[in-house]
């Protein structure tokens, strides 16, 4: 069935080292994104990218790197730069027209070792 | 600069009654908007959204509405049910925009 599929569900990051987490949809979304969720905080946008080969900075992008080789798939690294990567990471495609909305994933819970 | 937020952290609403959350936003180019859910570990699932050039929306036990001259939108729940227990995160799209702006999220607990 259709969907977006993140993993792992929970991911250790040791200091100094960088972790990619996987994000892949086959619902045929152009545009994807990924969030960071912090308790007592909204989502923000790290990074989202409008079509292949092509990703724009979000409002927290420091850190981060994404790529878009394949439109089925989004994968972000958390990079050693990342100072304060414990979170609970959030992909999500958008559908578009008339009933314009976000689809998530179901997250990876981030933690620092 | 939060352009959309949500000014309760939580809401507490007995069984059968009607939940109420609010969603205030500074932007009037914001066109459309849109209500997730959300439970622990897991992601946000999606539950109505509403155009801008509209003031109600229904589906099922939910309704949006906006008031556009007050920057003010809310969801209404009704009846209240005990899987209606998450945070709620009320999102909106700028006109021509790519992104979805949240706000901080409502936690609403329906006690029995």
């Amino acid at each position: 069935d259709g969907g977006i599929t993140q993993s792992p569900k929970y991911l250790f990051r040791k200091e100094g080292q960088n972790v990619t987490l996987s994000c892949e949809q086959n619902l045929n979304h152009d545009a994807m994104y990924w969030y960071r969720q912090d308790p007592g905080q909204g989502l923000r946008l790290i990074y989202y990218s409008q079509i292949v080969n092509d990703f724009q900075k979000g409002d927290i992008a420091e850190g981060y790197s994404v790529s878009r080789e394949k439109k089925e798939s989004f994968p972000l690294t958390v990079t050693s730069a990342q100072k304060n990567p414990t979170a609970f990471y959030l992909c999500a495609s958008r559908q578009t027209g008339s009933n314009e909305k976000l689809f998530f994933g179901s997250g990876t819970q981030l933690s620092v070792l | 600069d939060q352009q959309v937020k949500q000014n309760s952290p939580s809401l507490s609403v007995q069984e059968g009654r009607i939940s109420i959350l609010n969603c205030d936003y500074t932007n009037s180019m914001f066109d459309y908007f849109l209500w997730y859910k959300k439970y622990p570990a897991e992601g946000p699932t999606f539950l109505i959204s509403i155009s801008s050039i509209k003031d109600k929306n229904e589906d099922g036990r939910f309704t949006v509405f906006l008031n556009k001259s007050a920057k003010h939108l809310s969801l209404h729940i009704v009846p209240s049910q005990p899987g209606d227990s998450a945070v709620y995160f009320c999102a909106a799209i700028l006109e021509g925009a790519q992104k979805l702006v949240f706000g901080q999220g409502t936690r609403l607990t329906i006690n029995p």
